[in-house]
């Protein structure tokens, strides 16, 4: 069974800019959570999407945005690239019962120049 | 409020030793889940062992286990015979039932010497 894929690998934007990052969970999950890891920061959950609905947000500011499809694949969005949201965004699936694992892709290491 | 903490930003072990990192958490919820990823240089996260809240053994896999002690709230990850593919960094993880994220703890570096 594939594992979570996640698109583009890297990632280079200005400042202002906006950027787009995709996400395929594992084959019949249908929840599928965001996190921003930094250094400073470390992993931070941004939100999590069921169904084509957000089900959960963590406390990140109205330039993150996020959706699902109906084939369970999520994007997230970030518009008016700041410095600071230069990280690795993360991308996890897992089944609808919980507690339960989640299975994270490789991640979408974005730059803000 | 904090929910996972992880009080060894770095250890060292020798190669083919155990090691234990340790792991402590709160919650209210009855119902949870705890977990352990591994996080090499690549970035991508990988997932290690899960305990339910009210599994009643320890959980084991393979040359992982997790040393579930509910009343003081730790969940400590014991790597047995360590190998240097494990130098990497680690993360305890909750997930309880009545919330929908994922909460990690500031993770561990862990460096195996040769």
């Amino acid at each position: 069974k594939a594992g979570v894929t996640q698109t583009p690998r890297y990632l280079i934007k200005t400042r202002g800019q906006q950027v787009t990052l995709s996400c395929s969970p594992i084959s019949g999950h249908r929840s599928v959570s965001w996190y921003q890891q930094t250094p400073g920061q470390g992993l931070q959950f941004l939100f999590e999407y069921f169904s084509e609905t957000q089900r959960n947000k963590g406390n990140f500011p109205g330039r993150f945005s996020g959706r699902q499809f109906s084939n369970s694949r999520s994007e997230m969005n970030v518009s008016t690239l700041e410095l600071g949201d230069s990280a690795l965004y993360l991308c996890a699936s897992s089944w609808e019962v919980r507690p339960a694992g989640q299975f994270f892709g490789p991640g979408t290491r974005l730059t803000v120049l | 409020a904090q929910k996972i903490t992880q009080t060894q930003p770095g250890m060292f072990v020798q190669e083919k030793e155990a090691v234990t990192l340790d792991c402590t958490y709160d919650t209210s919820d009855p119902s949870y889940g705890l977990f352990w990823y591994k996080q090499p240089s690549s970035g991508e996260m990988i997932f290690l062992i899960y305990q339910g809240s009210y599994d009643q053994q320890n959980a084991t896999e393979g040359r992982y286990s997790l040393n579930f002690q509910k009343a003081r709230k730790s969940a400590n990850l014991v790597i047995s015979a360590s190998q240097l593919g494990d130098s990497a960094m680690y993360f305890c993880a909750m997930r309880e039932n009545n919330n929908n994220d994922m909460r990690f703890g500031a993770g561990t570096r862990l460096t195996v010497k040769p």
